[in-house]
Order: structure tokens, then C-alpha cells, then sequence
């Protein structure tokens, strides 16, 4: 158990629908960290914060934002769904802002099915 | 832009064997990092390599950062069946402040 819960564990949703994913880092940590791992794409870094300020963002698409929370959570929301969408989306958290620099602990996941 | 290519896709070894996985960049990088993630399970950090030319062992798995720190290897002596699974290498773009990680390898170990 790496300490990082995330919610729901599966969604299954339509296409044009709208789905919000909840993180919550390890005990003390700053930064939090979404991905999405697909087949096709392997493990994509979609965007980071840390301490409640984006920090760092990767491949996310327009129809996807996310935000940190004062108690530090973070929610991801992916809007506009497209079959396209279906993948894995991992949140992990660090102690330290420097995300390449830092160990970071992966929660279980959750995994969308867009239909 | 940046890669991080990693070799092979997939390896099947006969349990007692050896395996090796190699991660190579584009670029020179700062460090790297080796996940590994079991099936059906989320990415677990394994190590860290910062030095060029840096070797690290973990029991049964040896980590190598190349001298050009543009390359890096994992090699697990004597594969057991819980080695299985698929080995990520990662490293940092832009200043550090994203990691990029290979495609990984996948590892299944046949008993």
C-alpha cells in the first residue's frame, strides 16, 4: 500500500459524458501527479501540482483539467469523453516539487471505460 | 522532443534465468529511475541513479547508469516468478520537472 487512495477504482461512462477522478497523496506530501496508461501510449505524465499551484503539465488535452485541493487533494476532470479516453489513470504523489527528482508513490488507479 | 526508448517489449525466460532490460535517451539526463509494476497493479519506484557510471544492487537486481548518462540497465540475476511483471525506466524533461518513461518492458517467468 503506497498511501496514495484514489476514486472510483472502475468507471464506466458514455461518450460526451463528463467524469471526475479523486486523489489523495500520502500523508505529507506536496505534489501530486496524474498519468494515463493505455496500450497504446504507455505511461503519459498529464500534469502535476504542488502545494494547490500547477507546476507542471504534459500531453493533457484541452477537455481535461485538473486542480489541488487546500486539504491537498487533487481531482482530475476529463470532459467530453471520446472512446479514445478508455485508459488508466494513475495519480502519484512526492514529498518534493522536483516530480523527476523525487521518489513517487503511485496509487491503484482508476480505470475508465468510455462507451 | 525527448525520448526514453526501452528494449525489449517483452522477454519470457525459463525461471532460474536471467533477464536485462536497457533504457536509452535522446539526451543526456540528469538521473534515472526504474519502476516496476506488477500485472493488474499501479507503478512502484525500485531505485533511483543520479552518478555517471553509477551501479546499485537491490538483493538479486542490479541497476547500471552509463557513463554518458544517456543509458541505463536492469539485470535480474536468477528470475523468480515473482519477478513478473513490466519495468519502467524514467527520466526528467524540461529542468525536471516531468518524468518521461519508456514504454517498459514485460517480463513473464515461466516456472
Amino acid at each position: 500500500d503506497s498511501g496514495v487512495t484514489q476514486t472510483p477504482k472502475h468507471l464506466i461512462t458514455a461518450t460526451g459524458q463528463r467524469v471526475t477522478l479523486r486523489c489523495s497523496p500520502r500523508s505529507g506530501d506536496l505534489s501530486v501527479y496524474w498519468y494515463q496508461q493505455s496500450l497504446d501510449q504507455g505511461l503519459q505524465f498529464l500534469i502535476q501540482y504542488y502545494n494547490g499551484e500547477e507546476r507542471a503539465k504534459g500531453n493533457i488535452l484541452e477537455r481535461f483539467s485538473a486542480q489541488q485541493f487546500p486539504d491537498l487533494h487533487s481531482e482530475l476532470n476529463l470532459s467530453s469523453l471520446e472512446l479514445g479516453d478508455s485508459a488508466l489513470y494513475f495519480c502519484a504523489s512526492s514529498a518534493g516539487v522536483a516530480g523527476a527528482y523525487n521518489e513517487q508513490f503511485f496509487g491503484p488507479g482508476t480505470r475508465l471505460t468510455v462507451l | 522532443g525527448q525520448q526514453v526508448m526501452q528494449i525489449p517489449q517483452y522477454q519470457h525466460v525459463q525461471e532460474g534465468e536471467d533477464f536485462t532490460t536497457y533504457c536509452n535517451s535522446s539526451t543526456t539526463l540528469s538521473n534515472i529511475q526504474w519502476y516496476k509494476q506488477r500485472p493488474g497493479g499501479h507503478p512502484v519506484f525500485l531505485i533511483q541513479l543520479v552518478k555517471s557510471g553509477e551501479v546499485k544492487k537491490q538483493k538479486r537486481l542490479t541497476f547500471q547508469f552509463g557513463e554518458a548518462k544517456k543509458n541505463s540497465s536492469l539485470h535480474i540475476t536468477a528470475t523468480q516468478t515473482t519477478d513478473v511483471g513490466t519495468y519502467f525506466c524514467a527520466g526528467p524533461i524540461e529542468y525536471g520537472n516531468k518524468l518521461v518513461f519508456g514504454a517498459g518492458t514485460i517480463l513473464r517467468v515461466k516456472s
